[in-house]
């Protein structure tokens, strides 16, 4: 089982649109989370981080599950310049290496 | 430019030989690492460092891939004998140390390696 799991999609929304993404990880000790866009044939940048009480940045909104061990993303009013690849990214206490999950395209249509 | 820089961003070389890729990482953080992404994938983990200390390195990493940051500054890549299967992006990505929480790794434009 890898360690971050995420649905690869294609999500094909319209423009206005609003899109959930879910992350899980299997390791308990993960301490950090972050959510990394990437665009096509480009290096992959921070978005945002995630954090216990769930955290807002314009139209994205992310959220953290411990329990479950799950992380979301959600963006409002999708725009065309949001189709990207977003990445959902952990550290694991102990070792602080960054882990990816597969990332999730998405694809905002006019 | 003060990010993290990468070079050369394209080398096309023939399999059997060998290649190396250079990062330059912001200069004030003390972690380096290194990665590998293939098409439809995330980054895959390689190896990182604490300055110039080696801290880990991932099964991935066969004994043909060598890293190195010998002063604990800038960080090269070694792959011998290259194979077709090595053909990816590999990525360097820096950050402060991440003791403390949500501190974000920055990456560098990456190296496209094309084994033909």
């Amino acid at each position: 089982r890898k360690e971050v799991e995420q649905d690869p999609g294609p999500f094909n929304v319209p423009e206005g649109a609003t899109v959930a993404f879910n992350c899980t990880y299997s390791n308990s000790a993960s301490q950090s989370f972050f959510w990394y866009r990437q665009d096509c044939r480009k290096e992959p940048k921070l978005l945002m981080s995630v954090y216990s009480s769930g955290n807002e940045d314009g139209r994205f909104t992310a959220q953290l599950n411990r329990a479950s061990q799950y992380i979301s993303l959600l963006i409002r009013d999708s725009k065309l310049s949001d189709s990207a690849t977003y990445l959902c990214v952990v550290i694991t206490s102990g070792t602080y290496k960054y882990i990816f999950g597969t990332g999730t395209r998405l694809k905002v249509l006019a | 430019d003060t990010g993290v820089s990468q070079d050369p961003r394209h080398k096309i070389t023939k399999r059997g030989q060998n290649v190396t890729f250079r990062c330059d990482p912001i200069s004030e953080h003390n972690r380096l690492y290194w990665y590998r992404q293939t098409l439809g994938q995330g980054p895959e983990f390689l190896t990182y460092f604490q300055n110039e200390a080696q801290l880990e390195k991932s099964r991935l990493l066969s004994d043909r891939f060598s890293a190195e940051r010998p002063k604990g500054s800038f960080s090269t890549l070694e792959i011998q004998r290259t194979e077709q299967g090595d053909s990816a992006m590999y990525l360097c990505a820096s950050s402060p140390n991440p003791a403390s929480m949500n501190t974000e790794a920055f990456f560098g434009q990456g190296t496209r390696l094309t084994v033909v």
